[in-house]
């Protein structure tokens, strides 16, 4: 079975600043994926950045780029000069890959960063 | 850009009444996901379709639960007997693979009294 754990309190950061967001994986699958989503107080789920079990980069979105270790199994967020508009809960999901199925998600349970003007 | 859309945004139910959520998934999208969020709580996996069948389903998925694609657009799912437990936000979700990200539709807010 795969397990997200993020662990952090609410995260604090400073306008302009650049905040990482902490997430580890627990999984015996080779292929898999990880994504980050953003949940704002309205409610929706927005999609931030995707990583493979088997990409080489650090995948990077914009402001966004997700520091993956995939030894120590952590898959990292990092917001780069942090906006008002990026408070929010952030949610590290994973799903396994593998033939003929659908690839459900596995959440973590989130972190809810502020961000101070 | 394309978008997941749910409706309602909000439904507010008696406790034993069927509740159905809808979604039209991205037009091109194949796989669709229904997955549920209780307040304060993490995102839970519901069940997962593709090709008019369910192609998996979680312990929460049970007989109560229900899912259909009625026609070319529209997602449902369809809530029997709804207990107060029930309460939660839910997500219609849709890839346009297996293996591709999946898109979160707004949610449908269901609260049950």
């Amino acid at each position: 079975a795969q397990k997200i754990t993020q662990t952090q309190p609410g995260m604090f950061v400073q306008e302009k600043e650049a905040v990482t967001l902490d997430c580890t994986y627990d999984t015996s699958d080779q292929s898999y994926g990880l994504f980050w989503y953003k949940q704002p107080s309205s409610g929706e789920m927005i999609f931030l950045i995707y990583q493979g079990s088997y990409d080489e980069q650090n995948a990077t979105e914009g402001r966004y780029s997700l520091n993956f270790q995939k030894a120590r199994k952590s898959a990292n967020l990092v917001i780069s000069a942090s906006q008002l508009g990026d408070s929010a809960m952030y949610f590290c999901a994973m799903t396994k890959y593998y033939t003929g199925a659908n690839s459900k998600l596995t959440f973590g349970k989130g972190i809810t960063l502020s961000v101070r003007p | 850009e394309p978008e997941v859309t749910q409706t309602p945004s909000h439904q507010v139910t008696q406790m034993g009444q069927e509740v159905i959520l809808r979604c039209v998934p991205i037009s091109n999208h194949l796989y669709f996901y229904w997955y549920r969020q209780i307040l304060g709580q993490k995102v839970e996996f519901l069940v997962s379709f593709y090709n008019n069948e369910i192609s998996e389903k979680s312990e929460i998925f049970d007989d109560q639960f229900s899912v259909e694609r009625p026609d070319g657009s529209n997602f449902t799912l369809k809530i029997r007997s709804t207990k107060l437990e029930d309460s939660a936000m839910y997500f219609c979700a849709s890839s346009e693979n297996m293996q591709e990200t999946q898109y979160f539709g707004p949610g449908t807010r269901l609260l049950v009294l």
